[in-house]
């Protein structure tokens, strides 16, 4: 079945640093979607980009989507304390008996040092 | 407007007992999705409802069922309980779209946490 995977798992940053996550299917993707769990909370959505090599801004935040629509990355530029917690992509892959399906990577989560 | 809300918020159960979580969709939503969270791991599929009917199902057994009510509202069901179904089960509502290439977002609950011991 399809997988997402994320690197890295953890990651520490000083306040002011910037921050990368990146996403990889083992499928194509009819389109991604981007997730945001602050601890002890419930994913939120960010964002979802559709097209091939498609880039996308919210204030600080870049996503961008692969030309081959298979990975995906989320840039933070210069980290708030405000901006800890487990970033998540999340895809709708490209078939037929699976397109309803929602599939999560594992996460990365985002630890910001004031 | 009332978001997705699901119950009870936490439940302690034995090994090989039932149980039953409830989710109402955010108003305006009429697709329900369940998601299993174990702890520090992304979101699982379970099943998704629409129209009362399961329209998709990820790799879970059929100890895992659901419904859907006329009104949205779903519950989902697991049948003899194991320690490793312990999680955080998260319920999801979103608009169906039809054929368009754009899919609504899912908006959560806050979840159940079920121990099993």
């Amino acid at each position: 079945g399809q997988q997402v995977m994320q690197i890295p798992q953890y990651q520490h940053v000083q306040e002011g640093e910037d921050f990368t996550t990146y996403c990889n299917s083992s499928t194509t993707l009819s389109n991604i979607q981007w997730y945001k769990q602050r601890p002890g909370g419930h994913p939120v959505f960010l964002i979802q980009l559709v097209k091939s090599g498609e880039v996308k801004k919210q204030k600080r935040l870049t996503f961008q989507f692969g030309e081959a629509k298979k990975n995906s990355s989320l840039h933070i530029t210069a980290t708030q304390t405000t901006d800890v917690g487990t970033y998540f992509c999340a895809g709708y892959p490209q078939l037929e008996n699976a397109g309803n399906m929602l599939t999560f990577g594992g996460g990365t989560r985002l630890m910001v040092k004031p | 407007d009332a978001g997705v809300t699901q119950s009870p918020t936490h439940l302690i159960k034995t090994r090989g007992q039932q149980v039953t979580l409830r989710c109402s969709p955010k108003s305006g939503h009429d697709t329900v999705s369940w998601y299993q969270q174990a702890l520090g791991q992304g979101p699982q599929f379970i099943f998704q409802y629409y129209e009362e009917e399961e329209r998709q199902r990820g790799n879970f057994p059929d100890r895992f069922s659901g419904h859907q009510f006329p009104n949205y509202s779903s519950e989902l069901n697991v049948n003899a309980l194991l320690l490793g179904d312990s999680a955080l089960y998260l319920c999801a509502s979103s608009l169906f779209l039809g054929g368009s290439s754009y899919n609504s977002p899912l908006h959560f609950g806050n979840g159940t946490r079920l121990t099993v011991t």
